[in-house]
């Protein structure tokens, strides 16, 4: 199975700031590779795939890259609807897997 | 507008049997490969399994911690996909998603909202 390791699992930032969170494979998983918001009690929610394809209707604040086995997503500027988890995917090969998950939270 | 809406979940006991289903609309649902997703309270996302669609013959994966015990199908003419779950323990209480993907190398690109399933005595 394909282990996908996000880091840090949680976070404290201010409104603004720069954030990156991290997603490595166990192995290579080309660009196959999908990161999702999701809030309390909601449904998660795609926000990049393909490593740094920007689902329509996403703010350009959020970027994705990488391939092989490191990736990032960056929020440029962190804005007030930001705060929740973020879980990196792969969907290169099965069992389809996915990160720990990392909660931003507020500082 | 893409809906995925779940229903059936509840509380079962060890042991015991649920079928959950998931309605789709506002999009080619036929079209599309289906896939369950669970999340244990105050834990991350864990994949279930997949139904591929008609001209991949329906074919299946699934996760090996539901595999013999699990079983997913669909019914393209209510645009409906179901989980049969069998054999319950309570290591599988939690929120069932359903999620569409577009293909074999494709993100789950629609969820719906998810149903909860508590396995308890």
């Amino acid at each position: 199975d394909i282990q996908m390791t996000q880091s840090p699992s949680s976070l404290s930032a201010s409104v603004g700031d720069r954030v990156t969170i991290t997603c490595r494979a166990s192995q290579s998983i080309s660009s196959r590779l999908a990161w999702y918001q999701q809030k309390a009690g909601k449904a998660p929610k795609v926000m990049i795939y393909k490593a740094s394809t920007l689902e329509s209707g996403v703010p350009s604040r959020f970027s994705g890259s990488g391939s092989g086995t490191e990736f990032t997503l960056t929020i440029s500027s962190l804005q007030p609807d930001d705060f929740a988890t973020y879980y990196c995917q792969q969907y290169n090969d099965y069992p389809l897997t996915f990160g720990g998950g990392t909660k931003v939270g507020i500082k | 507008e893409v809906q995925l809406v779940e229903s059936g979940g509840g509380l079962v006991q060890p042991g015991g049997s649920l079928r959950l289903s998931c309605a789709a609309s506002g999009f080619s649902f036929s079209d599309h490969y289906m896939d369950w997703v669970r999340q244990a309270p105050g834990k991350g996302l864990e994949w279930v399994g997949r139904i591929r669609k008609k001209t991949n013959s329906y074919s299946t994966e699934y996760a090996a911690s539901v595999k013999g015990r699990f079983t997913i199908s669909r019914d393209d003419s209510k645009n409906s996909l179901y989980l049969q779950m069998n054999s319950l323990k309570t290591e599988d209480t939690a929120v069932y998603y359903c999620a569409s993907a577009s293909g074999s190398y494709s993100h789950f690109d629609h969820w719906g909202q998810g149903t909860l399933v508590t396995v308890s005595s």
